[in-house]
């Protein structure tokens, strides 16, 4: 699985937009991009993941440039439970393991 | 529809001793993963099972550990004479097939005194 570079950390105001950026510059066609995030010492959560499209759900949108060397996970209006490490995570379709990295840890304040 | 559930949630063993811990899957999953985390560190996979079989077990010290998950009843992840060092959090994952995205439990906070 390709291996993915994330900033260490990131700040952002309540209410507004998080973007959260990931590098993959080494991912091949059949891998997908997951985000997960972790929230203080609770069990990872789903997020979101995609191919190649940009991806919506109820918690956050997903970008992928055209060359599929980077993405955004953006969380629209960040809340203060919205504070936690978020992973970017390459992995092919026939991947079992998710290999967790350093992540972002991304602050929310008021 | 329950989440992945875990039990139980902080254990605590003295050096020696062993440590059992359950993962019950979401209903209609039949493939678990168990990751660890160490203090300050991230999460690092061990074991992949679909029911009665391990398919994936390359994160898994060779020793001491164990992992199965039966035709009935929860998956177990063992550890048979704990060290200080065994002492992290254990968080089991579930998913419907392989390749797809996993549902984590809350975690069991394993501490060896």
């Amino acid at each position: 699985d390709a291996k993915t570079t994330q900033p260490p950390s990131m700040d952002c105001a309540e209410g507004t937009a998080a973007n959260l950026p990931c590098n993959h510059s080494t991912i091949s066609g059949n891998e997908y991009v997951y985000w997960y995030r972790q929230i203080h010492s609770q069990g990872p959560q789903y997020i979101i993941h995609g191919l190649k499209n940009n991806e919506t759900n109820e918690m956050a949108s997903l970008i992928i440039t055209e060359d599929r060397k980077s993405s955004t996970l953006i969380l629209p209006h960040a809340t203060l439970r919205d504070t936690a490490v978020y992973y970017c995570i390459v992995r092919g379709q026939a991947g079992t393991a998710l290999i967790f990295g350093k992540g972002t840890t991304l602050s929310v304040s008021s | 529809n329950a989440g992945v559930m875990q039990n139980p949630r902080h254990l605590v063993r003295r050096r020696g001793q062993e440590a059992r811990l359950r993962c019950s899957p979401m209903k209609g999953h039949s493939h678990v993963y168990w990751y660890r985390q160490l203090p300050e560190e991230g999460l690092k996979f061990m074991v992949y099972l679909q029911k009665e079989n391990i398919i994936d077990e390359s994160g898994m010290p060779k020793e001491r550990f164990s992992a199965e998950f039966p035709k009935e009843g929860p998956s177990i992840l063992r550890i048979q004479q704990v060290v200080r060092g065994d002492s992290a959090a254990y968080f089991c994952a579930s998913s419907p097939n392989t390749g797809v995205e996993q549902y984590f439990g809350p975690g069991t906070r394993l501490t060896v005194t």
